[in-house]
């Protein structure tokens, strides 16, 4: 069965306190692995997609990393404005998009 | 351009009534899915519809849900008869196509069942 944990569920980090966000996936194929950001009351806003082992993605202070097995979503000297969570989504031979639970990123000034 | 739009934003109704939720995709885009997310939990998946092919309804948790879609255009999900575990935040997302590409979200309707 097609499976996306994600780790931790909440993290609490201080201005500038860079860390990394994981997701372990579990499909028959994959076909993309995405991660969104989602602030409170608003849909997932899609960040990045990547489709093959070793396929890094930048944007700003984030990156993404994926391996044959789990992604990280690195986040370097976050701001408070980084605060939201974030989710992780692969695509396998299912045709649908499986999520996680998502990691709750607070960011304190 | 526009991005995906939900209606109405929130809503509150009575169980046992008959509720239909609205999504409008971007322009252009083939492929239109339904979500629940309830409160602290991740996104379920309840449709999909690719152009003019069958729907994929294996996600919808009962026949009190149903959904719509004309053409490439606006779709309703309707919840008959609903009970109080039906509140949630249902989602709509859009795609250019279904292999693969990256589902573009709407804000989401908020459903509350008194």
């Amino acid at each position: 069965e097609d499976q996306v944990t994600q780790s931790p569920e909440a993290l609490r980090l201080q201005e500038g306190e860079s860390s990394s966000l994981n997701c372990s996936y579990t499909v028959s194929g994959l076909r993309g692995l995405f991660w969104y950001r989602q602030d409170p009351g608003k849909g997932p806003e899609f960040l990045f997609t990547l489709y093959s082992a070793g396929e890094e993605k930048e944007k700003e202070r984030l990156k993404a990393t994926l391996t044959k097995k789990e992604s990280f979503l690195h986040i370097t000297a976050p701001k408070p404005e980084d605060s939201a969570t974030y989710l992780c989504a692969v695509y396998s031979n299912t045709g649908k998009l499986i999520f996680g639970q998502g990691t709750t990123l607070q960011v304190k000034p | 351009g526009a991005g995906v739009s939900q209606s109405p934003s929130n809503k509150v109704t009575e169980k046992g009534k008959d509720v239909e939720l609205r999504c409008d995709p971007i322009s252009g885009h083939t492929a239109l899915y339904w979500y629940r997310q309830r409160l602290g939990q991740g996104l379920e998946f309840l449709i999909y519809f690719q152009g003019n092919s069958a729907p994929d309804k294996s996600g919808l948790p009962s026949d009190r849900f149903s959904a719509e879609r004309t053409g490439e255009s606006v779709s309703t999900l309707t919840i008959q008869r609903t009970q109080q575990e039906d509140s949630a935040v249902y989602l709509c997302a859009s795609s250019s196509a279904s292999d693969s590409q990256p589902q573009h979200f709407g804000d989401g309707t908020r459903l509350s069942i008194l």
